[in-house]
């Protein structure tokens, strides 16, 4: 079945430092992706919808200069979390949709952000 | 905005009992998902309903879609302890963006 890859898997940051996370479709295009946070013991929130060759879509309340997604090809999209705090520590999610004919939604195994 | 409301948040029941995990909204949804998610990963879909009334079956787990499409349910039969983890329910109207409901943490004693 189709595989997302999220890297890394796990990162510790200093306060106000830029994080970058990779998410990456291997067997398939995926010409949207999808991003989501997670906080403990909750469910996952959308953050935004990135686009290949265009802007991304952000979900209300969403900060887009301090998430920069870009979505450079049809297996790639990065989210960079910049000058980070320690209230931007969560576990975040990205997905993207593939599968040919019968196309769904994949998910990457996440990234656990933690800054100190 | 379009919300999923699932309950219980949290059930915790002795291998072998039966339990029953819902998702209702007041928004008509074009399908509707269960994820199961363990911790540090992420979701793993179990399956996707997308006509009203619909039932569909995987092993122990009885899924059903309601007739207005606006709710949902899960039934899990003896359960075990490998059935421990985050149940999500998640929906979507006619494309990938997918809001997920709050979840449900379950936990099967031995």
């Amino acid at each position: 079945g189709a595989v997302v890859s999220q890297h890394p898997s796990r990162v510790i940051c200093k306060s106000g430092t830029s994080v970058k996370i990779e998410c990456r479709s291997l067997d398939f295009q995926a010409t949207t992706m999808f991003w989501y946070r997670q906080f403990p013991k909750q469910s996952l929130m959308l953050m935004a919808t990135s686009n290949e060759g265009s802007k991304a879509t952000y979900e209300q309340g969403v900060e887009k200069d301090k998430f920069l997604i870009n979505h450079a090809s049809l297996t790639l999209s990065t989210l960079t979390v910049t000058s980070a705090h320690p209230e931007d520590s969560s576990f975040y999610i990205c997905s993207a949709a593939g599968g040919g004919t019968n196309e769904k939604l994949f998910f990457g195994s996440g990234t656990q952000l933690s800054v100190l | 905005t379009q919300l999923l409301e699932q309950s219980p948040q949290f059930l915790s029941i002795q291998e072998g009992e039966n339990l029953t995990v819902y998702c209702n909204s007041s928004s008509v949804f074009s399908s509707l998902q269960w994820y199961r998610q363990e911790p540090g990963e992420g979701p793993v879909l179990l399956v996707t309903v997308v006509t009203g009334g619909e039932v569909k079956k995987l092993k122990r787990l009885t899924f059903q879609f309601g007739d207005a499409r606006k709710d949902s349910s899960l039934h899990i039969t003896a359960a075990q302890p490998g059935d421990t983890g985050l149940y999500l329910c998640a929906a979507s109207n006619g494309g990938f963006k997918t809001i997920f409901g709050a979840g449900t943490r379950l936990f099967v004693k031995a």
